[in-house]
């Protein structure tokens, strides 16, 4: 399968526990994306890099977010001190960037906060 | 299991009809546009996209048409099939990155 991955696809965890979420976009894609979705809503543009860059946070980033992209390859998303407005689907998107502006989206991975 | 769209406006149409699903894009400014389809527990699916420079364009079995008077676009299903039946989501670009902001969505169930 060569889309864009995201591990894990679920994942539960109680209020105030870390979690990290990783995605791996298409190979040879140097932009990547994060998105936040809730249940009945679009997704939300979270944060954008390009290579190992992180170029635009958005602000719904708290403080307590954290993205990385350190080979400028795979990148994470690390929640610290979970809440439960934190419970939605993170979702992956990646593009080339060359040309084409179609950002492709990973299967998700859903958070449930308890 | 989970459903994406919950809440959301639904389009009924029966299998073979043609469909027609309406989005409002927000900034004037914008200079791309996407639709995407998502289904339950899946990330959303590329379908089709249109520059600004354009007012028509289509795919196979999907039309996407911008009209940026009235900042309108809609997407057009020819012979609706019960696969497509899915919450489907217009986003707009902004510039610069690329970032997209995404309407509220619109399900489309396709009945036999």
């Amino acid at each position: 399968d060569t889309g864009v991955s995201q591990d894990p696809r679920h994942k539960i965890t109680k209020r105030g526990q870390n979690v990290t979420f990783r995605c791996d976009p298409i190979s040879e894609h140097n932009r990547l994306y994060w998105y936040r979705q809730t249940l009945g809503q679009g997704p939300e543009f979270l944060t954008y890099f390009q290579n190992e860059a992180q170029l635009e946070k958005s602000r719904l980033l708290s403080d307590r977010f954290s993205a990385e992209r350190p080979k400028g390859s795979f990148s994470t998303l690390e929640i610290q001190r979970t809440e439960q407005g934190d419970s939605a689907m993170y979702l992956c998107a990646s593009s080339s960037g060359q040309g084409s502006y179609e950002q492709y989206f990973g299967p998700g991975t859903r958070l449930t906060v308890t | 299991g989970e459903s994406v769209g919950l809440h959301l406006p639904t389009l009924s149409v029966q299998e073979g009809d043609n469909s027609i699903i309406n989005c409002a894009y927000s900034n004037s400014a914008s200079d791309y546009f996407i639709w995407y389809k998502q289904e339950s527990g899946k990330g959303p699916q590329f379908i089709i996209d249109i520059r600004s420079n354009m007012d028509k364009r289509q795919g196979q079995r999907v039309t996407v048409l911008l009209n940026k008077t009235v900042k309108h676009l809609s997407l057009q299903i020819a012979a609706t099939q019960p696969g497509d039946s899915a919450v489907y989501f217009c986003a707009e670009n902004l510039g610069g990155y690329n970032k997209l902001i995404f309407g509220a969505g619109t399900r489309l169930a396709v009945h036999p």
